[in-house]
């Protein structure tokens, strides 16, 4: 069992938006914190890093924040290839490094 | 950017060991980080360990301390990771991939992947 919680599974509409959270006693104590997003089939791809930060050619439709031991994905306009797992990650001390169990995005 | 290539797929017995390679191109390693992660079928990323290569520096998850290893040549610009005392349950999807600098050489940072490699499925079982 992951000792980052997410949401089994979250659904939206498009051009809705919708927020993954991820929780964790560990994240509360610094900002490194990222999301992944998975495909079937392909490698994860990162999406954000350092709780709020995008790397270059990641769509601003994707925005991170923390707040507490709780750190969120936001996924604005939602758009039918936004339709995949969604897994956040966190720093765990002692060069340890923990993945949350995913969150299936479906995209009615 | 520097591309990943994994050894191919393998088919191992329960007890033996095996040995994953990620051979890079278009860039060299000790400009990076290298960190293994692994998918076992139908289920979640999970995080192994790492090295740092210019430092031969390398950090393990704790369910895997003294089980895996991680190895990175400069000569052949590739990274490996051997586990041993293999069981069923690890079998999965293993990926390499890439910390870019100046964070892969970083101790204390995100996961902060921008190569993958194209991963190695490794089935154990009698």
């Amino acid at each position: 069992q992951s000792a980052l919680t997410q949401p089994a599974s979250v659904s939206g509409s498009p051009g809705q938006s919708i927020s993954i959270s991820c929780t964790g006693p560990n994240i509360g104590g610094h900002n490194y914190v990222s999301w992944f997003q998975q495909h079937p089939g392909e490698a994860p791809r990162l999406l954000i890093f350092d709780v709020r930060n995008r790397p270059s050619g990641i769509s601003t439709r994707f925005s991170g924040s923390k707040s507490g031991k709780t750190a969120s994905l936001t996924i604005s306009g939602l758009q039918p290839e936004d339709e995949a797992d969604y897994y956040c990650s966190s720093y765990a001390g002692t060069g340890n490094w923990l993945f949350g169990g995913g969150t299936k995005l479906t995209v009615l | 950017q520097v591309r990943l290539v994994q050894s191919g797929a393998e088919l191992k017995r329960p007890g033996s060991s095996v040995k994953v390679s990620c051979k890079a191109s278009g860039g060299t390693l000790n400009d990076y980080g290298v960190d293994w992660v692994r998918q076992a079928p139908g289920q979640g990323l999970e995080w192994m360990g790492g090295i740092i290569p210019v430092f031969r520096t390398t950090n393990y998850a704790h369910k895997f301390q003294g089980r895996l290893t991680i190895t990175a040549d400069e000569v052949t610009n590739t990274a490996s990771m051997d586990l041993i005392s293999l069981k069923s349950e690890d079998t999965a999807i293993y990926y390499c991939a890439t910390v870019p600098p100046p964070y892969g050489q970083q101790l204390v940072r995100s996961l902060l992947f921008d190569q993958w490699g194209q991963g190695t499925l490794v089935t154990v079982s009698s």
